[in-house]
């Protein structure tokens, strides 16, 4: 069964820190890995998309990696911004004869205190 | 970037009746869609997968009568959660993918459904 674990579930960290966010799947055969994000009330937004050849990928402050041999993933936020409240989701998809099936981990609940 | 716009964003009905949630592509064809549904605190759950022209695919547990989808055009589905009952109120999010075989799929913004 396709699974993706996400931890901590929540974290609350002063703004200006760093923080790393952790996706583990047993996702098989594997498509690729995305980070979103997603504010209350909204629709989340991508913030990577990660293939099995990648091995990090940056955005702005985020920065994600990808180790396709251990199955793990990791989002990492540098200098938090109040606006980085949020919850990140990891969703890893298979590739299902051409067809790519999502599976969506719990999230994050990221709070950013001043 | 592609642009999911997603409409109401918010409803409140009365159980019993029915409601219509709208979800276009505005700036792409979109030969698949997926709606799914967000209890608070929960991950996104996979309701069903909608193909431009044919039915939908509904997963297990999901009731197609209640929830019926329709994909009539390359850039519009809809999805009307019918007789509805308190147990529905959730979040109802849809995405839709470019192209038939690509692995992004772009968000829309969100539902909130109350059913008092």
């Amino acid at each position: 069964k396709n699974q993706v674990e996400q931890s901590p579930q929540s974290l609350i960290i002063l703004e200006g820190k760093n923080c790393t966010l952790q996706c583990n799947y047993t996702v098989s055969p594997f498509s690729n890995l995305r980070w979103y994000k997603q504010d209350t009330g909204r629709g989340p937004v991508s913030l990577t998309i990660m293939t099995f050849s990648e091995n990090t990928k940056s955005n702005g402050r985020y920065t994600a990696t990808l180790d396709a041999d251990t199955k793990q993933s990791s989002l990492h936020i540098t200098a938090s911004q109040l606006s980085d409240s949020a919850s990140y989701i990891c969703v890893v998809s298979a590739n299902s004869r051409g067809s790519y099936i999502p599976t969506f981990g719990r999230g994050t609940s990221l709070i950013v205190h001043p | 970037g592609a642009v999911v716009s997603q409409h109401p964003s918010w409803v409140i009905c009365k159980s019993g009746t029915s409601v219509k949630i709208e979800c276009r592509s505005l700036d792409f064809q979109a030969t698949t869609m997926f709606w799914y549904r967000q209890f608070p605190k929960q991950s996104l759950m996979l309701m069903a997968t909608s193909n431009e022209g044919s039915k939908a695919t509904y997963e297990q547990g999901v009731e197609k009568d209640k929830f019926l989808i329709n994909h009539a055009s390359l850039t519009l589905s809809t999805l009307t959660v019918t007789s509805a009952h308190p147990e529905d109120s959730s979040f109802y999010i849809c995405s839709a993918r470019p192209g038939q075989w690509g692995p992004e799929a772009f968000f829309g913004q969100g539902t909130r459904l109350t059913v008092v």
